[in-house]
């Protein structure tokens, strides 16, 4: 069991925006910043969102993040195809005095 | 542009060491945090530790009492070893770095993994 929690599936049509959740606690996400990786199938993590809302260079602006108190959000508007891939959110717990990542989000362009 | 690949055995017996070797090419290990990731099959990441390039490490609470890693920066190489291996370990397991000396599993560089079976 993840100390982050994300929704196993997530959906959306090319075109349309979607997010995707990760909820922590107070020693984690409420306490350090946030940051998503995109997971495409047989590949290493690649790095998509870090410090909450930043974006890696090359990384197109469609892609953002969030976060509000012990929660954060990935936001992907104008989906496309290639979009379709795993996707985990990852903070350090202050607690563990470690790193924790999500379960990971599933998503399915239809 | 920096480039990381593990090597190391691919199958180990239950109750041995897991040992794997990170290295590094195109930058110096020198003022960064190295990362150990591992992801079993058809599931999730999982942070196994850090290593910073003067020894100091961090380690996952679940897996400290087995974990060791070290780094050698005269050949531009971390490690890591895993003690008491049992198919629970079966996974693939990564090496990154940290994108900043002080960021916390910003991992801009990923090595492509390795598969580690533990089977008898």
């Amino acid at each position: 069991q993840s100390e982050l929690t994300q929704p196993p599936s997530a959906s959306g049509t090319p075109g349309q925006r979607v997010t995707v959740s990760c909820s922590g606690s107070s020693s984690n996400i409420g306490s350090n910043s946030v940051n998503w990786y995109q997971q495409l199938p047989g590949t290493a993590p690649k790095l998509l969102i870090y410090r909450t809302n930043q974006r890696p260079s090359g990384v197109p602006d469609r892609f953002s993040g969030s976060k509000s108190g012990t929660s954060a959000s990935l936001a992907i508007s104008g989906l496309q195809s290639e979009d379709e891939a795993d996707y985990y959110c990852a903070a350090w717990d202050d607690s563990l005095n470690g790193g924790v990542f999500g379960g990971g989000t599933k998503l399915t362009v239809l | 542009q920096v480039q990381l690949q593990e090597s190391g055995p691919g199958l180990v017996k239950p109750s041995e060491t897991l040992s794997l070797t990170c290295s590094v090419s195109g930058g110096s290990i020198s003022t960064y945090y190295w990362n150990w990731i591992r992801q079993p099959a058809g599931k999730g990441l999982e942070w196994i530790g850090r290593i910073y390039s003067s020894g100091s490490t961090s380690y996952n609470p679940s897996l400290k009492s087995r974990l060791s890693m070290s780094v050698d920066t005269s050949k531009n190489q971390f490690s890591l070893k895993l003690s008491s291996v049992t198919a629970a370990d079966t996974a693939v397991y990564y090496c990154a770095r940290d994108r900043c000396s002080s960021c916390k599993l910003e991992f801009d560089n990923w090595g492509q993994g390795t598969l580690v079976t533990v089977s008898s």
